[in-house]
């Protein structure tokens, strides 16, 4: 019964290749974001979708493309990785109520060699 | 553009000490949000701070915000072992939905 749920857990793999990370919420929540945390934990907003439509683009390189097939879902495609795409990358999800409360997933380690 | 600071960065303390970790915030934020981490985890919320004034406790953690003074506190009390964490605050705005956060206080506590 988790609520955000992330795969793979862990991702190496070799410059220039293209990966996907997927992620999925049964929270019923309308709101999506991926979150990137770098190697000395900074957090940093990437994306928001809201019922498949983006909202949120944080000046993110085009080698990132997220994709929303429909609202409990919400992948991360990159393109042609490089090695500073090293990190771990958090789904978050958000509950429509004032409090505005994110609930995020386990997150998904990049490895770029 | 909301910018959120905490300090301090690295934080190593005594089992049973109190202490205060601070989250200032440069603009009008309507949130406040304190999150947890341990290593190689996830993210577990703590608490959500509404308004000025506000107060919210859990255990041996107590969120404060100020909002006229664009700052949040989270206090620990008599801290124990299992409190070594990653703590950060974030902060929004209504109608811009996205989380800004700080950069973390790592809290070692030590017996």
């Amino acid at each position: 019964d988790t609520a955000v749920s992330q795969t793979p857990k862990y991702l190496v793999t070799q410059m220039g290749n293209d990966k996907s990370i997927k992620c999925e919420q049964n929270l019923g929540h309308d709101t999506m974001y991926w979150y990137k945390q770098d190697s000395k934990k900074f957090l940093k907003i990437m994306f928001s979708y809201n019922n498949k439509e983006l909202i949120i683009n944080e000046t993110v390189p085009n080698r990132f493309s997220p994709k929303s097939p429909d609202k409990a879902h919400l992948n991360l495609h990159i393109n042609s990785l490089e090695l500073g795409d090293s990190a771990v990358y958090f789904c978050a999800s958000r509950a429509g109520t004032v409090y505005n409360e994110q609930f995020f997933g386990p997150g998904t380690r990049l490895t770029v060699l | 553009e909301l910018k959120v600071e905490q300090n301090p960065l690295f934080l190593s303390m005594q089992e049973g000490k109190n202490y205060t970790i601070y989250c200032n915030y440069s603009t009008t934020s309507d949130r406040l949000y304190w999150y947890r981490q341990d290593p190689g985890k996830s993210l577990e919320s703590l608490f959500v701070l509404l308004s000025n004034g506000a107060v919210k406790q859990e255990g041996r953690l107590m969120a404060s915000l100020d909002t006229k003074a664009r700052l949040s506190t989270l206090h620990i009390t008599a801290a124990v072992h299992d409190l070594s964490a990653t703590y950060f605050c974030a902060a929004d705005i209504f109608g811009n939905e996205k989380l800004t956060f700080g950069t973390g206080t790592r809290l070692t506590i030590i017996p």
